[in-house]
């Protein structure tokens, strides 16, 4: 079965630095997403991707991040000067036809980052 | 203010019991509602998608109350395996792609 892939699985930075986080979407998905969740939080959405463009950000999504998608299969998370409060899981995820009414996105296993 | 609301838990039941978890969400535009379930440091993962007419999936079940802004999950003849945070998940808008979680029950099945 098809799934979302996340390297790394566990990232440790210090504070100021930058960090990427790697996805690998399912192949036939049209959609991107990230989500964060910090330790003890509910899940909440960053920013969705289409068509090589963000098509929906969140107030959380603000200077300090960027997505891109380098080539036709990784999809990227830039946190640049990292925070102490960035520490959390970041999740990717993917969804399929953009006629679909359904909704229906597919997590990867997510990354954990933690800013020290 | 609570976008998605879930009670929090923990329901600790017994192997073979049913459960129901409900939750309600703020936004009455809101178009597609789904479960997802989450075990401890994990990703969600999908449960399913909840349809106006109510569905079902083996020994889960689950419900939509519009009028109400209401949905529900249902599962039968609990497993341990069954033992994860579930999550109800809401899609606010057509316009909009972004899922707005709520922050999960938790269920613990016990032998």
């Amino acid at each position: 079965e098809p799934e979302v892939t996340q390297t790394p699985s566990h990232q440790v930075t210090q504070m100021g630095q930058e960090v990427i986080l790697r996805c690998v979407p399912i192949s036939n998905h049209l959609y991107f997403y990230w989500y964060r969740q910090i330790l003890g939080q509910k899940v909440e959405f960053l920013v969705s991707f289409y068509n090589n463009e963000i098509s929906e950000k969140s107030e959380i999504f603000d200077d300090q991040f960027s997505v891109e998608r380098p080539d036709g299969s990784n999809f990227t998370l830039k946190i640049r000067s990292t925070k102490l409060e960035d520490s959390a899981m970041y999740f990717c995820a993917s969804s399929g036809l953009a006629s679909s009414s359904y909704n229906e996105q597919f997590f990867g296993p997510g990354t954990r980052l933690t800013v020290l | 203010r609570k976008e998605v609301e879930q009670d929090p838990g923990p329901f600790n039941v017994p192997e073979g019991a049913t459960v129901a978890f409900n939750c309600t969400y703020s936004n009455s535009a809101s178009q597609s509602f789904f479960w997802y379930r989450q075990d401890c440091r994990k990703e969600p993962k999908l449960l399913m998608s909840v349809y106006s007419s109510g569905n079902e999936d083996g020994r889960f079940t689950a419900q939509l109350n519009r009028a109400s802004q209401y949905i529900s999950l249902l599962i039968r003849d609990s497993k341990l395996s069954d033992s994860a945070t579930y999550l109800c998940v809401v899609n606010e808008d057509t316009g909009r792609r972004a899922l707005t979680f709520g922050s999960g029950t938790r269920l613990q099945v016990q032998p």
